[in-house]
């Protein structure tokens, strides 16, 4: 257990709708990175926070949005929803947010959109 | 970091070989290299990392080494066994140094 937690962990839904992801990170650590794992694209980095605040962009689309909680847990935003968009999504944490520190993922949520 | 290539996409050994899954990274000023793990249907467990002061690190049966002039790295697997079949993803920091870029990760499978 890496001591980061997602929910839900599995969610269907249909083309063009809004969810919302989960992230509580691990105890401690106050940056929190979403990324994207579809099969043929291997683990695409989309956004950072840290301590609330974003701190690096990477592939991420207009129609997807995240914050980060005064309590440090973050949402991860996707609307309306296309059929590409249906994939697993991981959120990691680390202590400092450097990119030079251990990042400890979750068990991710899969993303189906019919 | 930035932009992180991974070979070979898939390897399969026998029980007992060894395996060797190389990096390559584009950022020069990039200094922490972890690997990760990815077994079916769970997120990518940290298994080893190398900082750019050292050339090589052990743990058991895997180890890393790197090579900075050439900005590379490689993970290996001695004596493998099947409970090491998964996906392997190494990593580098992005250009801005705060977050990890992925290789496109390689699927190991050791048959018994």
């Amino acid at each position: 257990d890496s001591g980061v937690t997602q929910t839900p962990k599995h969610l269907i839904t249909a083309t063009g709708q809004r969810v919302t992801l989960r992230c509580s990170p691990r105890s401690g650590d106050l940056s929190v990175y979403w990324y994207q794992q579809s099969l043929d694209q291997g683990l695409q980095f989309l956004i950072q926070y840290y301590n609330g605040e974003e701190r690096a962009k990477g592939n991420i689309l207009e129609r997807f949005s995240a914050q980060q909680f005064p309590d440090l847990h973050s949402e991860l935003n996707l609307s309306s929803l296309e059929l590409g968009d249906s994939a697993l999504y991981f959120c990691a944490s680390s202590v400092d947010g450097t990119g030079n520190t251990e990042a400890f993922f979750g068990q991710g949520t899969r993303l189906t959109v019919v | 970091g930035e932009n992180v290539e991974q070979h070979p996409s898939t390897l399969s050994v026998q029980e007992g070989d060894s395996a060797v899954i190389k990096c390559t990274y584009s950022d020069s000023a990039s200094n922490y290299f972890p690997w990760y793990k990815q077994e079916l249907g769970k997120g990518p467990q940290l298994i080893i990392d190398i900082r750019s002061n050292v050339g090589e690190k052990k743990d058991q049966r895997i180890a890393v080494t790197l090579n900075k002039t050439a900005k590379h790295f490689s993970l290996h697997i001695t004596e493998t066994q099947p409970e090491d079949s998964a996906v392997y993803f190494c990593a580098a920091p992005n250009q801005a140094g705060t977050a990890l870029i992925f290789g496109k990760g390689t699927t190991l499978s050791v048959s018994s």
